[in-house]
């Protein structure tokens, strides 16, 4: 049961434009949300969060938006750069049950210059 | 760098055998998490240690085991090893429970 759901394997961009990833749960215990990036041969690096009594939070470039009632949260990059292109991973956690995240399957970005 | 070592960074080995990752989180972590990333999966949580204490526990095998010692590094053992074991696996470090944790460059094990 694929608790965390990223629909879209890949996404290509241009340079300058937005880029918007998308991210699906169906648990609806889950009140911690992360995104990472990862590159290969490196570990995952973390991007930002948003706990779900919020319903956006921003650093810098990175925007992340949750929908509760949807169950949907996504990460929109603004503007997007080349060397944003990696595999973006969301993942979600309960609080009560310690810091074990749950990870989508991954979307990689390809930002074109 | 995000200050968590794995080691050893590759590990090439038989069917059957056993084999121990390490981890040393960051300074002053005391939450370990081990996941596993095989081909074409997301990152897959195996097992979290807080303080020396089992934490949590996901999908992890019988033939795996984990451990943080007093001085909080971690240690996997993976035995009996399948063809099935190869993979990716990664260790994070995260100050509590419920922080976003910081991953290590990852362990590529592969089972021949």
């Amino acid at each position: 049961d694929q608790q965390v759901k990223q629909n879209s394997p890949s996404l290509s961009v241009q340079e300058g434009r937005i880029s918007i990833l998308n991210c699906d749960y169906t648990n609806s215990m889950f009140d911690y949300f992360l995104w990472y990036k990862k590159y290969p041969a490196e570990g995952p690096t973390f991007l930002i969060s948003i706990s779900s009594i919020k319903d956006k939070n921003e650093d810098g470039r990175f925007t992340v938006f949750l929908n509760k009632s949807a169950k949907h949260l996504s990460l929109h990059i603004v503007p997007s750069q080349p060397g944003d292109s990696a595999v973006y991973f969301c993942a979600a956690s309960v609080h009560e049950q310690g810091g074990k995240l749950i990870f989508g399957q991954g979307t990689e970005l390809s930002v074109k210059p | 760098d995000s200050g968590v070592t794995q080691t050893p960074k590759h590990l090439i080995t038989a069917t059957g055998q056993r084999v121990t990752l390490r981890c040393s989180p960051r300074s002053g972590d005391l939450s370990v998490y081990w996941y596993q990333q095989s081909l074409d999966q997301g990152l897959q949580f195996l097992i979290q240690y807080y303080n020396g204490e089992e934490r949590a526990k996901g999908n992890i095998l019988e033939r795996f085991s984990a451990q943080q010692f007093p001085d909080l590094h971690s240690e996997l053992n993976l035995s009996s090893l399948e063809l099935g074991d190869s993979a990716l696996y990664f260790c994070a470090s995260s100050p509590g429970s419920n922080t976003e944790a910081f991953f290590g460059q990852g362990t590529r094990l592969t089972v021949v």
